[in-house]
């Protein structure tokens, strides 16, 4: 079946290093959902991405959507204690209605 | 508030004892689902449910069961639990089905099945 690829699966920085996580896939994404999970926390949608090549920025978090639709990212600037927690890529599975979701990356942020 | 709640957010139970987690959500939405979260595995689809009366298997259906009789409640039962379903398992809806729509998630149920 459908799969995305997340990586990393940790990432541990220092306060104020960027970070970037990763989602692949070996077939063309319909769209790419991002989600934060912040410790002890339920997932909390961030973004969609529907367009090839599309970029959309929150703040310190860019979002892209590769020009094939086969991979996404997520980059963080300057990191802070408040964006520790695991970020998800998720994709909308289409005629299903269902969401695949990548393993997640889990950051870790040292004051 | 626009929410999805579940309960019992906690749940210690033994084997073989059946148990239903509610869900249950204000949005008037009409995409509902069950996902379970494992270290290491990420979150797996169980269950989801289009609309009132329409529900299909997700990835690791075996072992549990859903209903869909009102628009706002999606409880997720387990006839039989087994100690392989200790696990984080979160509700969600969305507007609709079908991919591209936003999912709010409910604050999880922490079940231990011993």
């Amino acid at each position: 079946g459908q799969q995305v690829m997340q990586i990393p699966q940790y990432q541990h920085v220092q306060e104020g290093e960027d970070f970037t996580t990763y989602c692949n896939s070996s077939t063309t994404l319909s769209n790419i959902q991002w989600y934060k999970q912040r410790p002890g926390g339920h997932p909390v949608f961030l973004i969609q991405l529907v367009k090839s090549g599309e970029v959309k920025k929150q703040k310190r978090l860019t979002f892209q959507f590769g020009e094939a639709k086969k991979n996404s990212s997520l980059h963080i600037t300057a990191t802070q204690t408040t964006d520790v927690g695991t970020y998800f890529c998720a994709e909308g599975g289409g005629s299903q209605g269902n969401l695949i979701f990548g393993k997640g990356t889990k950051l870790s942020v040292k004051p | 508030e626009a929410q999805v709640t579940q309960n019992p957010r906690y749940l210690i139970t033994v084997t073989g004892k059946k148990l239903t987690v509610t869900c249950s959500q204000n949005m008037n939405h009409e995409y509902m689902s069950w996902y379970r979260q494992d270290p290491g595995l990420g979150l797996r689809q169980i269950y989801y449910s289009m609309n009132v009366e329409v529900t299909d298997k997700g990835d690791v259906p075996e072992g549990y069961k859903v209903s869909r009789k009102e628009k706002r409640n999606f409880p997720l039962i387990l006839e039989s639990p087994s100690p392989n379903q200790t696990s984080l398992y979160f509700c969600a809806s969305s507007l609709e089905w079908g991919a591209g729509y936003e999912q709010y998630f409910g604050p999880g149920t922490r079940l231990t099945v011993t």
